[in-house]
């Protein structure tokens, strides 16, 4: 069975300074990794994925994440935090060839301090 | 491009009573899913549907939910009757059948249970 776990519930961070957002995942197959935004009263929002291929992926809104098999890790980072990041961030993980079963962390809310 | 509608956005309804929720997913979707997301949780899958047959309901609690997507477009879940622990937000997501890296998700409906 496939599951994930973000370290951190809630993250602070300073408006210019590094974001950065912990994911570890389990997964008896290569897995599909994703993360998603979540903005307030609103869905979620598909920030970036990995399937195969280069590990370091780049998203929307200047956010990456980079692929660690040896570490099971999948951690989202920004260089400079805006305003406008405020949200809460969910990772996903899913096994097989498609996003058909995504398995969500419990989220992690960013809070950007001006 | 519409995305995923859903309505009601917000219901309020006591303990007993039978509550419905609509989703229409991006035309040409073929997948839908419908999940819960409790407060301060990650969604958590109920039900995904290709085309019209629910292929995956393990986690529909089928004592008091269920669910149909009669022509294979519109969907609706369905409590009755409803207990404190339903509240949370309810949230539908489509994507391309087959092999598809993203779901596109609604805004929810946040569902209170007095």
């Amino acid at each position: 069975a496939q599951s994930v776990t973000q370290l951190g519930s809630h993250v602070s961070v300073s408006e210019g300074a590094l974001v950065l957002l912990r994911c570890n995942y389990s997964s008896s197959v290569p897995p599909y990794l994703f993360w998603y935004v979540q903005y307030p009263n609103q869905g979620l929002q598909l920030l970036l994925k990995y399937t195969t291929g280069a590990t370091l992926v780049k998203g929307i809104n200047g956010f990456e994440a980079e692929f660690k098999k040896s570490e099971t890790s999948f951690h989202l980072t920004k260089p400079s935090a805006h305003m406008s990041d405020a949200a809460e961030y969910f990772c996903a993980v899913s096994e097989g060839g498609s996003a058909r079963q995504l398995t969500f962390g419990s989220g992690t809310q960013l809070t950007v301090l001006p | 491009e519409a995305g995923v509608v859903q309505s009601p956005r917000y219901k309020i309804i006591e303990k007993k009573q039978p509550v419905a929720f609509w989703c229409n997913p991006i035309s040409g979707h073929n997948t839908l899913y419908w999940y819960r997301q409790n407060l301060g949780q990650g969604p958590e899958l109920l039900i995904r549907y290709e085309n019209e047959e629910a292929v995956d309901d393990s986690q529909l609690p089928k004592d008091r939910f269920s669910a149909e997507r009669l022509k294979g477009v519109d969907s609706t879940l369905k409590i009755q009757p409803a207990e404190l622990g339903d509240s949370a937000v309810y949230l539908c997501a489509s994507s391309l059948g087959a092999v598809s890296y993203e779901q596109y998700f609604g805004p929810g409906t946040r569902l209170t249970v007095t």
